[in-house]
């Protein structure tokens, strides 16, 4: 069975550094990772995600994670933070090799950026 | 506009009184889910739907019913509502190809007393 964690429930980074939001997985298969960003009072939004190829995928809103097979990761980056992407951020990832199972999400971090 | 459209957004509602919470997309998509959303547990599937018909048990279908006789539409009913069962409801859908993720209904929050 496939799992996530997200091992912070809070970050906390102030306005205009890096920031980045953990998330590792397990799968049996190969995995299909990505990243949703929820905004108060509004459903989830998709950012990005990692299928194949280049282990560094760019998203939405200049936001970026890294694919890190070895240490079974997907780490969410951006390098200048903003005050207005304080919001949840859930990962997820799908076992690419059956098609009849569905996502399974983490838990959520919650971003607070600091003016 | 491409969306998934849940209505109603908020609902109380009493012990045991039945009730549907619909969904509706309008992407053609072969994907449907229900999840339930709670603090500290994150999403957790509740059904999903593969096609017309086709309908499968997520992590915690215990209390709910689904049914898929259109393409479109969804719906997510409680026969016999309990305070448990007070939560966020998002419903979901996505193409049936691999690599696509969800596109999310904006939620209802469903309080049971």
């Amino acid at each position: 069975a496939q799992s996530v964690a997200q091992p912070e429930d809070q970050v906390n980074v102030a306005e205009g550094n890096p920031l980045t939001v953990k998330c590792t997985y397990s799968v049996s298969g190969n995995p299909y990772l990505f990243w949703y960003v929820q905004y108060p009072n509004r459903g989830l939004q998709f950012l990005l995600k990692y299928i194949t190829g280049d282990n560094l995928v760019k998203g939405s809103y200049g936001f970026e994670a890294e694919f890190n097979k070895s240490q079974t990761s997907f780490h969410l980056k951006k390098p200048s933070a903003l005050v207005s992407d304080s919001a949840l951020y859930f990962c997820a990832v799908r076992d690419g090799r059956n098609y009849g199972q569905n996502f399974v999400f983490g838990p959520g971090t919650r971003l607070s950026v600091l003016p | 506009e491409a969306q998934v459209t849940q209505n109603p957004r908020y609902l109380i509602t009493v012990t045991g009184k039945k009730l549907t919470v619909t969904c509706s997309q309008n992407m053609n998509h072969e994907y449907m889910s229900w999840y339930r959303q709670d603090p500290g547990l994150g999403l957790r599937q509740i059904y999903y739907s593969m096609n017309v018909e086709v309908t499968d048990k997520g992590d915690v279908p215990e209390g709910y019913k689904v049914s898929r006789k259109e393409k479109r539409n969804f719906p997510l009913i409680l026969e016999s509502p309990s305070p448990n069962q007070t939560s966020l409801y998002f419903c979901a859908s996505r193409p049936q190809g691999a690599g696509y993720g969800y596109t999310f209904g904006s939620g209802t929050r469903l309080t049971v007393v």
